[in-house]
């Protein structure tokens, strides 16, 4: 069964550091997604992306973040100069651009660690 | 804008008990879709059930059941004869037009032997 796959699965850096989470979507899907869980907290959206562009951002994806799709398959979430706080569960999504069912396929997560 | 509230942080019962889970979303869309999510503390999200808007039929699958209610913008869930590896978050989420998933707080569930 196809599946959304991340790497890495966890990751330790210390603050100030870039980081890079990276995404393999299901191939024939063309919306990506990238949610982020803060350590006991509720999933909150961070960013969607079609047509490599960004289609919708919150307020928690500021100037430090970024996300591209370099190469057709990856989906890569950028952190420029990580704080203790980006410390979270980073999970990534995608969709058919077809799909009438709802549902985003996750990624199992990346768990970010800023000491 | 869209919403969804999951008033129980905490839910603490010995194995074999039966488990609800409460879930009241809000949304002004008429299509939607409503999702449970487990995430066990291993981390990863795991996808339960999806209903849309259309579909109040209630379901049991297995040890799972669900019941939907439109009119009091309810989609609850239960755990029959709840076990120890049942133990984990339980996540409600919305999806509406806009396909951005809005996730409730979560409720532990600790299932204990």
């Amino acid at each position: 069964e196809p599946e959304v796959t991340q790497t890495p699965s966890h990751q330790v850096t210390q603050m100030g550091q870039e980081v890079i989470l990276r995404c393999v979507p299901i191939s024939n899907h063309l919306y990506f997604y990238w949610y982020r869980q803060i350590l006991g907290q509720k999933v909150e959206f961070l960013v969607s992306f079609y047509n490599n562009e960004i289609s919708e951002k919150s307020e928690i994806f500021d100037d430090q973040f970024s996300v591209e799709r370099p190469d057709g398959s990856n989906f890569t979430l950028k952190i420029r100069s990580t704080k203790l706080e980006d410390s979270a569960m980073y999970f990534c999504a995608s969709r058919t651009g077809t799909s009438n069912t709802g549902e985003l396929f996750f990624g199992e997560g990346s768990r970010l660690t800023v000491l | 804008a869209q919403k969804v509230t999951q008033a129980q942080t905490e839910i603490s019962v010995v194995e074999k008990e039966d488990v609800t889970l409460d879930c009241v979303y809000e949304t002004r869309d008429t299509t939607y879709y409503l999702f449970w999510y487990k995430q066990p503390p291993s981390g990863e999200l795991v996808f339960l059930i999806r209903r849309n808007s259309f579909d109040e039929q209630n379901e049991i699958s297995g040890r799972y059941s669900w019941n939907f209610q439109k009119s009091t913008s309810s989609f609850n869930f239960t755990i029959t004869a709840s076990q120890v590896v049942d133990s984990a978050v339980y996540f409600c989420a919305l999806i509406t037009n806009d396909y951005k998933l809005s996730f409730g707080a979560g409720t532990t569930v600790t299932v204990r032997a």
